[in-house]
């Protein structure tokens, strides 16, 4: 069954420190994963997307992660701000030939930076 | 702004009613996808449509309906409400329907029923 598994379930941190998120998958055949950080009650907004070639991707303080081998990715965030206190999603997609792609959703890591 | 709007923000109704949430993918999106987020719940795909034809679904009620019109906008109907429907409902639009693409999310809409 195609599952994508993320822990902590939530996490507080202080402000200025760094946090790790992690998100295991058995989706397959794997095409790509993404992490989303969704501010409360707001859309999904794409932080990074990853193929089976890649092992790190950044964009700003995030630094996403990606062992296809283990299939585990991590969300690494550096020098926290109040403004990253979210949910964050790990997301792994699949496409069978000829079908359109298909995303799997993680529940998410609620984190919190408290000042 | 991610360029995908959605109507209404909020909609409060009661049970066995009938409602239209509707979205409009950014402008060049012909793929549009719906989303279910019950409370502390992850995003559940409902059902994706590609230039006006259902592509691929997910687990979306027979109660729930949807469609998407030549002006690529779409609409989602949810009928006979249940309380377990409240829930963010969004919907998300991209340039392609496989590979490697992005999506971009609505605002979404939050439905309650009472």
């Amino acid at each position: 069954k195609n599952q994508v598994e993320q822990s902590p379930q939530s996490l507080i941190i202080l402000e200025g420190k760094n946090c790790t998120l992690q998100c295991n998958y058995t989706v397959s055949p794997f095409s790509n994963l993404r992490w989303y950080k969704q501010d409360t009650g707001r859309g999904p907004v794409s932080l990074t997307i990853m193929t089976f070639s890649e092992n790190t991707k950044s964009n700003g303080r995030y630094t996403a992660t990606l062992d296809a081998d283990t299939k585990q990715s991590s969300l690494h965030i550096t020098a926290s701000q109040l403004s990253d206190s979210a949910s964050y999603i790990c997301v792994v997609s699949y496409s069978r030939q000829g079908g359109s792609e298909k995303l799997v959703f993680g529940k998410g890591t609620k984190l919190t930076v408290n000042p | 702004d991610s360029g995908v709007t959605q109507t209404p923000k909020h909609l409060i109704t009661a049970t066995g009613q009938r409602v239209t949430l509707r979205c409009s993918p950014r402008s060049g999106d012909l793929s549009v996808y719906w989303y279910q987020q019950s409370l502390d719940q992850g995003l559940q795909f409902l059902i994706q449509y590609y230039n006006g034809e259902e592509r691929a679904k997910g687990n979306i009620l027979e109660r729930f309906s949807a469609q998407q019109f030549p002006d690529l906008h779409s609409e989602l109907n949810l009928s006979s409400l249940e309380l377990g429907d409240s829930a963010l409902y969004f919907c998300a639009s991209s340039v392609r329907t496989s590979g490697r693409h992005e999506q971009f999310f609505g605002p979404g809409t939050r439905l309650t029923v009472l």
